[in-house]
């Protein structure tokens, strides 16, 4: 079946443009999860989501940073007044029940370029 | 909350020898440990994980092992071939939080010919 997919996949902002990223987790999965993956990094935890429900969001490193699943399906993230720091791949994953035991599936990422 | 350390950063192995990746994580409570696999703009893929529970996992030529007392955990390969040159990442559940998995910085491994 259909994996994870995200879009765009590639994404080039002007510093202090918004910015939305969106990831279509496998069907019926009920959990999903943002990180961010810095550059020969491992990937960082944003945010997680149950269904609609944001669960956690420690991770996401400013009030510029803000997510939504509003019918418990496709996610966006949305990065507002984006800085250089913040140029790096947005990965998202989901995983069929919830909590952070179980195989989370990631998609192929969205790259982010802000100049 | 959880921190998990990853070395060598960097491993260079001749084709057909075993590669040995090891980690160490800081909270006692964490139950699951998955190793992924990342090619150069791919998507991080699941390769094998282990639960607390178990001492050993072993899936082909690829194995993990798992000791909780030292709080570390290993990923070995066996006969490498070309395509197992990736990045290699390991990861440990945070049980303070119902969601984390916190990653180690990676491994990138090189299979020489």
């Amino acid at each position: 079946g259909a994996g994870v997919s995200q879009s765009p996949r590639y994404k080039v902002a002007k510093r202090g443009q918004d910015v939305a990223l969106r990831c279509d987790p496998i069907s019926g999965h009920v959990s999903l999860f943002w990180y961010q993956q810095a550059l020969g990094q491992g990937p960082e935890f944003l945010t997680y989501f149950q269904n609609e429900a944001q669960l956690d969001k420690s991770g996401l490193p400013s009030d510029r940073f803000f997510a939504e699943r509003p019918e418990g399906s496709v996610s966006t993230l949305k990065i507002q007044r984006t800085q250089q720091e913040d140029s790096a791949v947005y990965l998202c994953a989901s995983s069929l029940a919830g909590g952070g035991d179980e195989t989370q599936y990631f998609g192929p990422g969205t790259r982010l370029l802000v100049l | 909350g959880e921190n998990v350390e990853q070395h060598p950063s960097t491993l260079s192995v001749q084709e057909g020898d075993s590669a040995v990746i090891k980690c160490t994580y800081s909270d006692s409570a964490s139950n699951y440990f998955p190793w992924y696999k990342q090619e150069l703009g791919k998507r991080p893929q699941l390769i094998i994980d282990i639960r607390s529970n178990v001492g050993e996992k072993k899936d082909q030529r690829i194995a993990v092992t798992l000791n909780k007392t030292a709080k570390h955990f290993s990923l070995h390969i066996t006969e490498t071939q070309p395509e197992d040159s990736a990045v290699y990442f390991c990861a440990a559940s945070e049980r303070s939080s119902a969601s984390k998995i916190i990653f180690g910085s990676g491994t990138r491994l090189s299979i020489r010919p």
